[in-house]
Parts: structure tokens; C-alpha cells; sequence
């Protein structure tokens, strides 16, 4: 059974912290990784996707992939109270079925 | 703007009366997914289509069935809603193949109540 696990918080930071979001994933063969938001009541929302170790910064959204750890975590700099939400990690199956395997999701809630 | 649309937003229906949902898309992609979210849950894959070929998850009620007459629209048919079913329900699509690019992309959602 391939497991994408996350915290399922909530994590709170005030506004303007860093948040920190894990995810760790099972098959060591995945090769594709993407973080969405989901607002409450709300669709996810593709927000970042990383394919390689090391970083990938994209505005305030930094994401980090360790494979060797097998390990995906998402940094958001400056957090907003807009960034309040809850952010789903995702792993694109590497067997070849199309399918992308979710965790639970982190909900994060930044004070003001 | 290049988009997954779903229709209704928001759906109401009694207990074993059948309702049909539906998705477009103008993204042209070949893949489309039907997930169910329940609160504070991961989104869980129904069935899925690279084209017209069907793939069904192995723990998906018989209650549920889908059809894609064509590249743009998909439809998730529920047969006998049951309280169970309420949930969120979302369609998303993806580009095919082996690439590691390919990246999911969802619709807003509807939202069925069962009454």
C-alpha cells in the first residue's frame, strides 16, 4: 500500500513566521511531488511541484525534496492570515497509472 | 482561461433518488479523475480515464459509475445516493504519459447533500 503521510495539525504560526509543512511518502521510486491549498469548502489548488532534491522557491512558497529520506516539505516565508488553510501533499504513482496518491493534508492556521 | 468546470456547485437530493454530476474541461487533457473528499479527509480516487479507457478503483461502490462520451466532459453518475455519499466531489485532470511533469489540476468541486 503506497502511504503519503503529513501531520494533520493544526500548525499555528503568527503572521509573518515561517510555517514549516512535512510530508513523507512510501515507494521510493516516486519521482514527482506537488503541494495544493485547500481553503475550507474549497477546491485543492495546485501551489508548487518538485521533481529533484534540494529547493524549489517560488515566491514565498520554498519547497524542499529529500529522496534519499523520502521526505517532501513545503516553507512558507512571511506567513499571511490568507495562507490560513489546509495544504495537501501529493505523490504521482511512478508505476505508470496515472494515479497521484494524497495525504490527509496539514491545516495551518497563521494569527494576525 | 484554460479551465475544469463542474456543474452544479451545489446539489441537494433525497435519499435513493439518482443524480448526475458533471465536469468539463478545456485543457485538452487526456486523463480525467473523480475523487470524493470528506471532511478533513485526503480526496479519494473513484475511477479514472485516459480516454475513453475506464478505470475503476477496486473499493468504489456499484452505486457509482461515470461515463466520458467525449475528450471535454465526464459525468459521475450515483445511482441510490445514501447518506454516506454526502460529501464533496471533485474532477480533476491531467495531462498522460510517463512524464514526471504531468501535474493535476481540479475543478471547484460540488458539494451533494443527501437528504
Amino acid at each position: 500500500q503506497k502511504e503519503v503521510e503529513q501531520n494533520s495539525g493544526p500548525l499555528s504560526v503568527p503572521e509573518g513566521a515561517i510555517a514549516s509543512l512535512n510530508c513523507t511518502y512510501s515507494d521510493r521510486g516516486s519521482q514527482s511531488f506537488f503541494w495544493y491549498r485547500q481553503y475550507s469548502g474549497k477546491s485543492p489548488e495546485l501551489i508548487m511541484s518538485i521533481y529533484s532534491n534540494g529547493d524549489k522557491e517560488d515566491g514565498r512558497f520554498t519547497a524542499q525534496l529529500n529522496k534519499a529520506s523520502q521526505y517532501v516539505s513545503l516553507l512558507i516565508r512571511d506567513s499571511q492570515p490568507s495562507d490560513s488553510a489546509t495544504y495537501l501533499c501529493a505523490v504521482k504513482d511512478p508505476s505508470g497509472t496515472y494515479k497521484y496518491i494524497f495525504g490527509t493534508g496539514t491545516r495551518l492556521k497563521v494569527l494576525a | 482561461d484554460a479551465m475544469v468546470i463542474q456543474n452544479p456547485r451545489y446539489q441537494v437530493t433525497q435519499f435513493g433518488k439518482p443524480v448526475t454530476l458533471s465536469c468539463s474541461q478545456t485543457l485538452n487533457h487526456n486523463v480525467m479523475y473523480w475523487y470524493q473528499q470528506k471532511s478533513s479527509q485526503a480526496p479519494k480516487l473513484l475511477f479514472h480515464y485516459y480516454d475513453k479507457d475506464f478505470n475503476n478503483e477496486a473499493d468504489t461502490p456499484d452505486n457509482f459509475q461515470s461515463r466520458r462520451p467525449n475528450t471535454s466532459f465526464c459525468f459521475l453518475d450515483i445511482r441510490s445516493p445514501g447518506l454516506g455519499d454526502a460529501a464533496m466531489y471533485l474532477c480533476a485532470t491531467s495531462t498522460p504519459g510517463t512524464s514526471l511533469y504531468n501535474e493535476q489540476f481540479f475543478g471547484p468541486g460540488t458539494r451533494l447533500t443527501v437528504l
